[in-house]
């Protein structure tokens, strides 16, 4: 199979702090994995991009330094919300990818920013 | 940039009931994706088409991968309670899926 995990399934923190979300592909590497933000009632929108050992590539509108997103090997990244504040509470999915293949879908993390 | 307008927006039917969605595009895309996503889950991948004309079954689900190549069609027959969910039919922006338009959704109630 290809599972994709994800840590933790829901959060809540208090405005001002950060909180780190991880995404693990667990039983294969992923060349890449991407995170993706949805809104209640709405569809999936992509944030960034990323490659193991390399830069992440945001999504126009997506502020790299608010959401910094760290791929330090093939089967893990993490995307860190520094700073959060009420508007970035969201359902946070992330997916991961096998080289040719298309992508595999994390059950998602549940941020609340009171 | 690339939307997948999807509809209906939302369905409830009743449990037994055949079931169709679709999927446009305003350009060309060269494989379609459907998935459906429960509550407060990831979207799961349910068909790939890859080829124009293509009608591809998976269960009581059926999808076909339009002509034009700018939409697609999600069938499913005989619904049942768990099928309830959101469907998202989704496109890669460029070759091997490097990234993914999703559409609008269609949520599908089904009543027993």
């Amino acid at each position: 199979g290809a599972v994709v995990s994800q840590h933790p399934s829901w959060v809540i923190c208090k405005s001002g702090t950060s909180v780190k979300i991880e995404c693990r592909s667990l039983d294969f590497q992923a060349t890449t994995m991407f995170w993706y933000r949805q809104f209640p009632k709405q569809s999936l929108m992509l944030m960034a991009t990323s490659n193991e050992g390399s830069k992440a590539t945001y999504e126009q509108g997506v502020e790299k330094d608010k959401f910094l997103i760290n791929h330090a090997s093939l089967t893990l990244s993490t995307l860190t919300v520094t700073s959060a504040h009420p508007e970035d509470s969201s359902f946070y999915i992330c997916s991961a990818r096998r080289a040719e293949e298309t992508q595999y879908f994390g059950p998602g993390t549940r941020l609340l920013v009171l | 940039g690339q939307q997948l307008n999807q509809s209906p927006q939302s369905m409830f039917i009743q449990e037994g009931e055949d079931v169709s969605m679709n999927c446009t595009s305003s350009s060309i895309f060269n494989t379609w994706l459907w998935y459906k996503q429960e509550p407060g889950e990831g979207p799961v991948l349910l068909i790939a088409l890859y080829k124009a004309g293509e009608l591809t079954s998976n269960g009581r689900l059926t999808a076909q991968f339009g002509i034009t190549r700018k939409d697609s069609f999600l069938n499913i027959s005989a619904s049942i309670p768990s099928d309830v969910g959101i469907y998202f039919c989704a496109g890669p922006l460029n070759t091997g899926f490097q990234k993914l338009v999703f559409g609008t959704g269609t949520r599908l109630l089904v009543s027993p």
